[in-house]
Formats: C-alpha cells, sequence, structure tokens
C-alpha cells in the first residue's frame, strides 16, 4: 500500500542552524502538507501546497520557514534559522486531491525534530 | 475557540472493557468532514475513518464504531472489546469545504491506556 515517507526520523541540531525535513508523498497525490506537533499537544496545521505554490498557511509558518518541490517526487520543508520552539514533531501528509477538505490526509511518520 | 473538543485527556480501561472516545466540533460550514486518526507510541498518525457532514449514518468496521450526531456536534469513537495495541492516542479532525481551504483542525488528543 502507498505511503508517504519522511527523513530523517529525527534531526538534533543547534539553534540558528538551517534544517531541511523531507518528504515523498503518495505518488499520484496532488496537494501536500506540513503540520508540527509539540510534544504531548495537538497537531497543528503548517502549509498546503499544489501545483508548486503554496495554497495555504497558517500564522506559524512565518518568513523562516519555505516549502519547496525540487524534483517530481520530493517534497522540503526549509526551517532557515532554528529556534527552540521549533523543537516538534513535523508530520508531512498527502492527499489525492485537495477538493475543499474532503480528500483524506494521509500523513508520513514525522520527523522528530529537537533544536539545542 | 477551539474547533474540535476532546474533552477526555486520558483513558485507562481493563482489556475487554468498552470504551467510548468523545469529539465535539464547531464549524459554521454546511459542508465539512470529519476524521479520526490513532497515533500509536511509535508516533505516526494513521487514518481510521472520515464522515461527511450530509452522511449521519454510524458506521462500524470490526470492533471499531462511530456515531455521528450533528444535533449535538459530536462524532464519538467507540472501541469494543478493547486489546493492549489500541493503547495509542487519538485525534479528532475537522476540514471545512469553504474559506478555509484544505486544512485539518485537529482536537488535543485522547491519550487511552488498554490494561492487560
Amino acid at each position: 500500500e502507498p505511503e508517504v515517507t519522511q527523513t530523517p526520523s529525527h534531526q538534533v541540531t543547534q539553534m540558528g542552524q538551517e534544517v531541511i525535513l523531507r518528504c515523498v508523498p503518495i505518488s499520484n497525490h496532488l496537494y501536500f502538507y506540513w503540520y508540527r506537533q509539540i510534544l504531548g499537544q495537538k497537531v497543528e496545521f503548517l502549509v498546503s501546497f499544489y501545483n508548486n505554490e503554496i495554497s495555504e498557511k497558517s500564522e506559524i509558518f512565518d518568513d523562516q520557514f519555505s516549502v519547496e518541490r525540487p524534483d517530481g517526487s520530493n517534497f522540503t520543508l526549509k526551517i532557515r534559522s532554528t529556534k527552540l520552539e521549533d523543537s516538534a514533531m513535523y508530520f508531512c501528509a498527502s492527499s489525492q486531491l485537495g477538493d475543499r477538505g474532503r480528500e483524506t490526509q494521509y500523513f508520513g511518520p514525522g520527523t522528530r525534530l529537537l533544536v539545542l | 475557540a477551539q474547533k474540535v473538543t476532546q474533552a477526555q485527556t486520558e483513558i485507562s480501561v481493563v482489556e475487554k472493557e468498552d470504551v467510548t472516545l468523545d469529539c465535539v466540533y464547531e464549524t459554521r460550514d454546511t459542508t465539512y468532514y470529519l476524521f479520526w486518526y490513532k497515533q500509536p507510541p511509535s508516533g505516526e498518525l494513521v487514518f481510521l475513518i472520515r464522515r461527511n457532514s450530509f452522511d449521519e449514518q454510524n458506521e462500524i468496521s470490526g470492533r471499531y464504531s462511530w456515531n455521528f450526531q450533528k444535533s449535538t456536534s459530536s462524532f464519538n469513537f467507540t472501541i469494543t472489546a478493547s486489546q493492549v495495541v489500541d493503547s495509542a492516542v487519538y485525534f479528532c479532525a475537522l476540514s471545512e469545504a469553504y474559506g478555509t481551504g484544505n486544512q485539518f483542525y485537529f482536537g488535543t488528543g485522547t491519550s487511552l491506556t488498554v490494561i492487560p
């Protein structure tokens, strides 16, 4: 069964460093998403991406964040200068269509980011 | 205001007991979609079910059942004859068809522990 994959599974970085989290969405999916989950808290939406551009983003997704689909398979989240509060589990998700909410989003296993 | 409320933070049951996880949502849209995801200790988010606002029929899948009631804005999840493998955090999520696009709004999750 196709699934969303994410690399790395864990990332430790120093405050101020740049990190790139990678995701390979399900191959026939067209919409891609990033969410984050601070330890013990709920999953929060960061950004959605379609047709090589951001379709929606939350307040969390400030100028330190960027997303990119550098090739036909990868979808990346870059944090330009990490802060301690960026420590969280980051989930990538994809859906076949956006279709105004009706499509199920399938989540990857997450990347646990720790900023020291 | 929270769009999705899961009032039960933690629940413990003894194996083989039935357990119901509550989810209350809030939306002004007439068309919306509700989801349940399971997050086992390994951390990934596993899709369980999707429900649209026009379909109030309850659903049963094996030991899992869902009770959707628009009158009370609730979408509760029952596990019958619970097993140790059911131990996980369960998230309810809402997606609205209009206005805000594709993002999912997650509740804070209910941590279920099934004691052998």
